[in-house]
């Protein structure tokens, strides 16, 4: 168990739609990561936030987007969602600087 | 996009022998880490080696770094049926916002 929390573990929405994926991080830790993780691939780098900042971005389009709250907690927020979201969500966190990342379980989003 | 990539894409083989996946790159790094992925569920980090470094140990895991060739591999040995998992390589730049990892491979390791 690394400590790092996810909600909620599947999800199912229909295209168009908008969705909101939770996490906490592991206690002290104040860097948090967002990875999209399709089928059979290896997990794809959304963005990073620290300190409430968006710190640095892969190539994802707008819709999504992100938010950390002060007790580090974050969330992913993905609108006009397209069939090619379905995916498992990860998120991971660690100590600024850190380079060894603490991933939680996953939210499986089926996109219909 | 993907930064690593791991060959092979699947491994089978029986309990007790090794195992060697090797992962290459294509840009610089700051370290490179293998974790470990059960069945679609979080990543576990197995072990992390720096640039500086060539070869680091960590129980049964072997790792190897050549960054003139931009690869590294990771040998499991005397490998059990609970190595059965999915394993990926990770690089991580200097700034480390932004890691990479690779498609993976699928390791089974039959009773």
């Amino acid at each position: 168990e690394t400590g790092v929390t996810q909600s909620p573990t599947h999800l199912i929405k229909t295209r168009g739609q908008q969705v909101t994926l939770r996490c906490s991080s592991q206690s002290g830790h104040n860097t948090v990561s967002w990875y999209q993780q399709a089928l059979g691939q290896g997990p794809q780098f959304i963005f990073q936030y620290y300190r409430e900042e968006e710190n640095g971005r892969g190539n994802f389009p707008p819709r999504f987007s992100g938010l950390q709250f002060p007790n580090y907690s974050s969330e992913l927020n993905v609108n006009a969602l397209e069939l090619d979201d379905s995916a498992l969500y990860l998120c991971a966190s660690s100590p600024r600087g850190a380079n060894i990342q603490y991933f939680g379980a996953g939210t499986r989003l089926s996109v219909l | 996009s993907q930064q690593g990539e791991e060959d092979p894409q699947a491994l089978s083989i029986q309990e007790g022998e090794n195992a060697t996946m090797n992962c290459s790159y294509k840009t610089s790094i700051n370290n490179l880490q293998w974790y470990r992925q059960n069945s679609g569920r979080g990543l576990v980090h197995l072990i992390l080696i720096r640039s500086n470094e060539r070869e680091k140990h960590s129980g049964r895991l072997r790792v190897t770094l050549d960054t003139s060739k931009k690869s590294s591999s990771l040998l499991i040995t005397a490998s059990r049926a609970a190595d059965t998992a999915s394993y990926f390589c990770a690089t991580g730049a200097y700034n480390n916002n932004d890691m990479r990892f690779g498609a993976g491979t699928r390791l089974t390791v039959k009773p």
